[in-house]
């Protein structure tokens, strides 16, 4: 069965601090697909990044860096020099093929950070 | 294009009332889903749909029905409603067609109260 666990219910930073949000994921799947989305204050869910299971690379995008390692079930997103705008609830997700390849996506239950000036 | 557009955007409801979560989407995107998000909670999927015709239950699919009669829209229907149900809803759809791991288009939310 799917799972996702962001075991950091909150976490509160001091602007142009780095942090990483944690993720572990458990699947039976060899294919399957990690996502990290964005809700920030507003509500509205913002899709940040996604990464397949044959792809290990890790990636940077600008301030944000991703870091999926198949081995230890985990893909960790980190934000360097944090600004007050990346305050937000950050959510991983996992979608799998399913038996009816649904590719139903799986929450984890979120990390709230709190970025503070 | 407006995307997945869901309405209301607030509602009430008295315990035992019934109402219908309207959601649709403009993209001819074949997959669909609700999800509900309660209070510091993630999100948990009540129901999916892979296309017109064809819907199936998520993880949290009790006290709700949906139905999928065309491509583009997807309502969520409350036929009892309880306190437990007070959560923000999120429509979502994918493109299955352009890529297994499309992300999800949401739709900006219905949030509904049961008192």
């Amino acid at each position: 069965a799917q799972k996702v666990t962001q075991a950091q219910t909150e976490i509160s930073v001091v602007e142009k601090e780095d942090v990483t949000l944690d993720c572990v994921y458990e699947t039976r799947d060899t294919t399957y697909y990690l996502f990290w989305y964005k809700q920030p204050p507003s509500g509205e869910l913002v899709f940040l990044i996604r990464r397949n299971s044959f792809d290990e690379q890790n990636e940077i995008s600008g301030r944000y860096s991703w870091n999926f390692q198949k081995s230890t079930s985990s893909f960790n997103f980190t934000i360097t020099a944090s600004q007050v705008v990346d305050s937000a609830v950050y959510f991983c997700a996992l979608s799998e093929a399913g038996m009816d390849s649904s590719y139903k996506l799986i929450f984890g239950s979120g990390t709230r950070l709190l970025v503070r000036p | 294009n407006a995307g997945v557009t869901q309405t209301p955007k607030f509602r009430i409801l008295k315990i035992g009332q019934s109402m219908t979560l309207q959601c649709t989407q403009d993209m001819n995107h074949n997959y669909m889903y609700w999800y509900r998000q309660d209070p510091g909670m993630g999100l948990k999927l009540i129901y999916y749909s892979v296309g017109a015709g064809i819907t199936d239950k998520g993880e949290v699919p009790n006290g709700y029905n949906v139905s999928r009669s065309t491509t583009e829209d997807f309502p969520l229907r409350l036929e009892l409603a309880a306190p437990s149900q007070t959560s923000v809803y999120f429509c979502a759809s994918k493109d299955r067609t352009v890529s297994y791991n499309s992300p999800l288009h949401f739709g900006n939310g219905t949030r509904l109260t049961v008192t």
